[in-house]
């Protein structure tokens, strides 16, 4: 069974500085990973996916994340943060092999960013 | 990606009342997909809905609560039947993209009183 764990329910980062949102999987078929972003009030957007290609994905807004399959980790990175970042932020796995859209989402990370 | 749209985008109702949700698309689809996201917490995926077949639905999730239609390609339905105060979430719709990504709808807000 697939599975998705996010480190840290909540993240505070000042504007400018490094963003990481740790992100953790199991799967035992090669998976597809998704970082998404729910801004208040608004649903779900694609950051990125990752989908066996090159292992480090670059996605919207700057944001980028590198899969490690020796860690099954997928953590998202942003080199500085701004303001608009704060929001809350999902990591995602599913069945790559099967072309099923059976999504697993993560428990979610919400990002402050302070001035 | 597509462009989904959702209504309502919120309501409140009381107890024991029920609230179709509406969601339409831009594009044929073959899979449609419910999601309940409860105050505070992650998505949990409701049921998948095909067009001209029944839905399937996930675990701890039944058709008599949450009965789905799915008249064509680019529209679907959820409804919350006899709604309790636990029913109070964000329900959400999506189609998936070709590498299994989710595009989503703004979701539906609804409170239960």
């Amino acid at each position: 069974a697939q599975s998705v764990t996010q480190l840290g329910s909540h993240v505070s980062v000042s504007e400018g500085a490094l963003v990481l949102l740790r992100c953790n999987y199991s799967s035992s078929v090669p998976p597809y990973l998704f970082w998404y972003v729910q801004y208040p009030n608004q649903g779900l957007q694609l950051l990125l996916k990752y989908t066996s290609a090159a292992t480090l994905v670059k996605g919207i807004n700057g944001f980028e994340a590198e899969f490690k399959k020796s860690e099954t980790s997928f953590h998202l990175t942003k080199p500085s943060a701004h303001m608009s970042d704060a929001a809350e932020y999902f990591c995602a796995v599913s069945d790559g092999n099967t072309g099923g859209f059976k999504t697993i989402f993560g428990a979610g990370t919400r990002l402050f960013v302070k001035a | 990606s597509a462009v989904i749209s959702q209504k309502p985008s919120r309501d409140i109702c009381q107890r024991g009342t029920s609230l179709t949700i509406q969601c339409q698309v831009d594009s044929q689809v073959t899979m449609m997909f419910w999601y309940r996201q409860q105050p505070g917490q992650s998505l949990t995926l409701i049921a998948t809905a095909n067009q001209g077949s029944e839905a399937t639905y996930e675990s701890g999730f039944v058709i008599d609560k949450f009965p789905i239609s799915r008249p064509n390609l680019t529209f679907s339905t959820l409804t919350v039947s006899n709604m309790s105060p636990e029913d109070s979430s964000i329900y959400l719709c999506s189609v998936g993209g070709i590498n299994n990504e989710q595009f989503f709808g703004p979701g539906t807000r609804l409170t239960v009183l």
